[in-house]
């Protein structure tokens, strides 16, 4: 495709229930990332895929959520039990690898609203 | 550990005045810095990175290792030039996990 692409690009979901955002990625990009973009919080690092290299998961703010990526390609955040709190947008990224001066392309986001 | 400070939430210029965003950060490293931009409704995107030294759509941003800055300037705004920027470190030894500001938005003025 000509960029990442992610879906839902909107979700309203009540108190505890699950949701999925799913990412797909620039084809042919090995690193693949999730930040939240949340009013007055800026851009905040969730995880990161590279290649086959175990993710890093030191962003993730607990463990209601989580990410996987299946075939190095398309990956799926999860987040369980969802609370208000974790209303945001949560932007994809991708990028050829890594390495110095690698340019990180974004998705449009899903917007997430929790009520 | 890094951090990334934009200490301007809102900057409003008229057209044609010049326009510079602040932007400090804290590595012990060799840092990798970016200015990212998001116009409305669109996609955050790449507008320079400071190993390329260019100047991209009039703006440009220098690194100063000695007070760790990389302040984007333009010396003259455009209309088009309102949407919301970024600051983002890389940890060259970290991937590129980014770590961004918090985020200035600019209004030019007509």
């Amino acid at each position: 495709g000509a960029g990442v692409s992610q879906s839902p690009s909107n979700k309203v979901t009540e108190k505890g229930k699950d949701v999925e955002l799913r990412c797909d990625p620039i084809s042919g990009h090995t690193a693949l990332y999730w930040y939240r973009q949340s009013l007055g919080q800026g851009l905040e690092f969730l995880i990161y895929f590279q290649g086959n290299s175990a993710p890093d998961k030191s962003g993730l703010p607990s463990d209601r959520f989580s990410a996987e990526r299946t075939g190095g390609s398309v990956s799926t955040l999860t987040i369980q039990r969802t609370q208000q709190e974790d209303s945001a947008v949560y932007l994809c990224a991708s990028s050829i690898g890594q390495g110095e001066g690698n340019t990180i392309y974004f998705g449009e986001g899903s917007w997430l609203t929790v009520v | 550990a890094q951090r990334v400070t934009q200490p301007e939430k809102l900057l409003s210029v008229f057209k044609g005045a010049p326009v510079e965003l602040k932007c400090n950060y804290s590595y012990s490293g060799s840092p990798e810095l970016f200015w990212y931009v998001q116009y409305s409704r669109q996609r955050l995107q790449l507008l320079l990175r400071h190993i390329s030294r260019e100047s991209i759509k009039g703006f440009t941003a220098d690194l100063n290792k000695g007070e760790t800055s990389f302040h984007l300037k333009k010396p003259f705004a455009q209309e088009e030039d309102s949407a919301m920027y970024y600051c983002a470190l890389n940890r060259k030894a970290a991937g590129n996990k980014l770590t961004f500001g918090g985020g200035t938005r600019v209004l030019v003025k007509p």
